[in-house]
């Protein structure tokens, strides 16, 4: 079965710490791997988009990393601002030109002055 | 360009009336998504078109959903009638190329936040 695994489902940390959020999928066969930041009341926005030979993609003070072997992807991101506080998203979408995105169900990050 | 627009960006209604959503994708992109977010099961995609053409609409969850794409730049999203389980945000999103596509990015709209009472 197709599945999006992220943890933790919730993370508080304060202002200027660095966090790592996971994903885990079983999804075959695999295109790419997305990670998207959702604002609350608002649209999910992608922050990096990886394929299956990247290992790595940075997006500011985002970071991203694949493990195409395991099935494992991390989000890292440092040095967190209040702006960071968002759901996270991690979306993995299988081979072929489909419109099938399969998501998560989200890390949602607050960041604490 | 503005982005993917949706409107209204809130809809309360009662339960057995007709809701329209109105989308307008980004110009230029031929994959156009509607996906519905709650709470208890997250993102889900109810159907995509690819050129006008809807392609997969296995997302609808019953016949009193119907979506439709009458040109490029638009598409709708009808529930007729409503009911108070439809109440969630509904977003609509456009891309250039499919999902399994490399590197395409989805780009999604402030989405319609529905209560249906």
């Amino acid at each position: 079965k197709n599945q999006v695994e992220q943890s933790p489902q919730s993370l508080i940390i304060l202002e200027g710490k660095n966090c790592t959020l996971q994903c885990n999928y079983t999804v075959s066969p695999f295109s790419n791997l997305r990670w998207y930041k959702q604002d609350t009341g608002r649209g999910p926005v992608s922050l990096t988009i990886m394929t299956f030979s990247e290992n790595t993609k940075s997006n500011g003070r985002y970071t991203a990393t694949l493990d195409a072997d395991t099935k494992q992807s991390s989000l890292h991101i440092t040095a967190s601002q209040l702006s960071d506080s968002a759901s996270y998203i991690c979306v993995v979408s299988r081979s072929g030109n489909t419109g099938k995105l399969i998501f998560g169900q989200g890390t949602t990050l607050q960041v604490k002055p | 360009d503005a982005g993917v627009i949706q409107s209204p960006r809130h809809e309360v209604t009662e339960m057995g009336q007709e809701v329209t959503l109105r989308c307008k994708p980004i110009s230029g992109h031929d994959y156009l998504f509607w996906y519905r977010q709650t709470m208890m099961r997250g993102l889900e995609l109810l159907i995509y078109f690819n050129n006008n053409v809807p392609i997969d609409d296995s997302g609808m969850p019953e016949d009193r959903f119907s979506a439709k794409m009458p040109n490029a730049s638009f598409s709708t999203l009808k529930i007729q009638p409503s009911e108070p389980r439809d109440s969630a945000v509904y977003f609509c999103a456009s891309s250039l190329g499919g999902a399994g596509a490399q590197n395409t990015e989805a780009f999604f709209g402030q989405g319609t936040r529905l209560t249906v009472v």
